[in-house]
């Protein structure tokens, strides 16, 4: 059966520094999604991905952040400094004309 | 815009026994979509159940249940012959019709199940 993956499964960095985490959706789908979950809260969308563009965004997904899919098959968030508070796991999702979501099992992101 | 609250932050079932988590959002479209989804420790987020707004039918996935109360606007989840593998942080989450599709989630129940 088709999964979304996303690597790393952990990655550390310092504050400040660039992160760029990566998805590959399942190839048939659409839509794309990032959300993030800070240890011990609800999961919090970040922004939504269609047809190349962004369709939705929080107030969560500032200048720092920025998504991509470069070639077809990854669809990346950067953020381009990160703080200490953007700790958190980071879950993409992709789904297809229908309405369910499938997750990847997120990267976990550890500011330091 | 849309919210969710489930209200109990940890519940506790016997195994082999019936728990049901509860859920509650506050909306004002119509057509929408709810979902559960079941977070183990690992953290990866697995859809357990589905309900469409406009079908009046509850929808049931095996040892799983919802009981969807439009009007009350309630979705909760029942979980029959608790076994030890359903021990997991529950998401209550909601989809609307806006451009991005995208979910809004409750705060989440952490189910233990006592053997």
């Amino acid at each position: 059966e088709p999964e979304v993956t996303q690597t790393p499964s952990h990655q550390v960095t310092q504050m400040g520094q660039e992160v760029i985490l990566r998805c590959v959706p399942i190839s048939n789908h659409l839509y794309f999604y990032w959300y993030r979950q800070i240890l011990g809260q609800k999961v919090e969308f970040l922004v939504s991905f269609y047809n190349n563009e962004i369709s939705e965004k929080s107030e969560i997904f500032d200048d720092q952040f920025s998504v991509e899919r470069p070639d077809g098959s990854n669809f990346t968030l950067k953020i381009r400094s990160t703080k200490l508070e953007d700790s958190a796991m980071y879950f993409c999702a992709s789904r297809p004309l229908s309405y369910e979501q499938y997750f990847g099992p997120g990267t976990r992101l550890t500011v330091t | 815009a849309q919210t969710v609250t489930q209200s109990q932050p940890e519940m506790s079932v016997q195994e082999a026994e019936t728990v049901t988590l509860s859920c509650t959002y506050d909306t004002s479209e119509s057509d929408y979509y709810l979902f559960w989804y079941k977070q183990p420790p690992s953290r990866q987020m697995i859809l357990v159940i589905r309900q469409e707004a406009y079908k009046q039918q509850n929808a049931t996935e095996n040892r799983f249940s919802v009981n969807f109360q439009k009007a009350a606007k309630s979705f909760s989840l029942k979980i029959s012959d608790s076994q030890l593998g359903d021990a997991a942080m529950y998401f209550c989450a909601y989809r609307g019709n806006n451009a991005g599709n995208m979910l809004t989630f409750g705060g989440g129940t952490r189910l233990m199940v006592k053997p």
